[in-house]
């Protein structure tokens, strides 16, 4: 157990619909990672928050957005959902900002299906 | 840009053997090297990180991985491979910079056969 804890496990949802997925990070973490796993663009860095404020943005689209909460939780919102927004969604979490050379610790992941 | 490559889709062992997973670095500046696994609807599992020091880096479940800069690599090995060891293995590079987010390869599956 990572101590990262990621709801809801399973979203099953139609297309144009938007869903919340919601992540806790390890406590003591300040940093929270969002990351999109699918089959053919792999994992993909999504965007990080530290302490409440975004830190770093990958490959996020701009139907997604994503908070931190003053008490270091998480959400990540799609909306518009597609087809291709089908994915497992990782939710990471470390202590620091990134100068640090520490590991990223991983929830069980969201598992979203747009049909 | 940073990136990792794993241009192995899918290796096969055979319980007992050695094993290698292969991975490969383009980094601009000191490469923070890490491997992690993911077993079947699960999330990802640190095994191990180079950041400096020693070239061969001992991890989690017997694995170690050797750094070699001269070939920029970083391949993951095990001296005697487990079925259990079954799983989908990703290299990954640190983000430039003070980011802290991970930039992963496109994973290498691992069969381990009894």
């Amino acid at each position: 157990d990572s101590g990262v804890t990621q709801t809801p496990k399973h979203l099953i949802t139609a297309t144009g619909q938007r869903v919340t997925l919601r992540c806790s990070p390890r406590s003591g973490d300040l940093s929270v990672y969002w990351y999109q796993q699918s089959l053919d663009q792999g994992l993909q860095f999504l965007i990080q928050y530290y302490n409440g404020e975004e830190r770093a943005k990958g490959n996020i689209l701009e139907r997604f957005s994503a908070q931190q909460f003053p008490d270091l939780h998480s959400e990540l919102n799609l909306s518009s959902l597609e087809l291709g927004d089908s994915a497992l969604y990782f939710c990471a979490s470390s202590h620091y900002a990134g100068g640090d050379t520490g590991e990223l610790f991983f929830g069980e992941g969201s598992r979203l299906t747009v049909l | 840009a940073q990136s990792v490559a794993q241009r192995e889709d899918q290796v096969n062992v055979a319980e007992g053997n050695p094993l290698t997973v292969k991975c490969t670095y383009s980094v601009s500046g000191n490469p923070y090297l890490f491997w992690y696994v993911q077993y079947p609807n699960r999330g990802l599992q640190f095994l191990l990180k180079y950041i400096t020091g020693d070239n061969l880096v001992k991890g989690s479940y017997g694995f170690e991985a050797e750094f070699n800069k001269s070939q920029t690599s970083f391949h993951l090995k095990k001296p005697s491979a487990l079925v259990s060891d079954s799983a989908l293995y990703f290299c990954a590079v640190k983000g430039k910079g003070s980011q802290g987010n991970l930039i992963f390869g496109k994973g290498t599956k691992l069969s381990v056969k009894p």
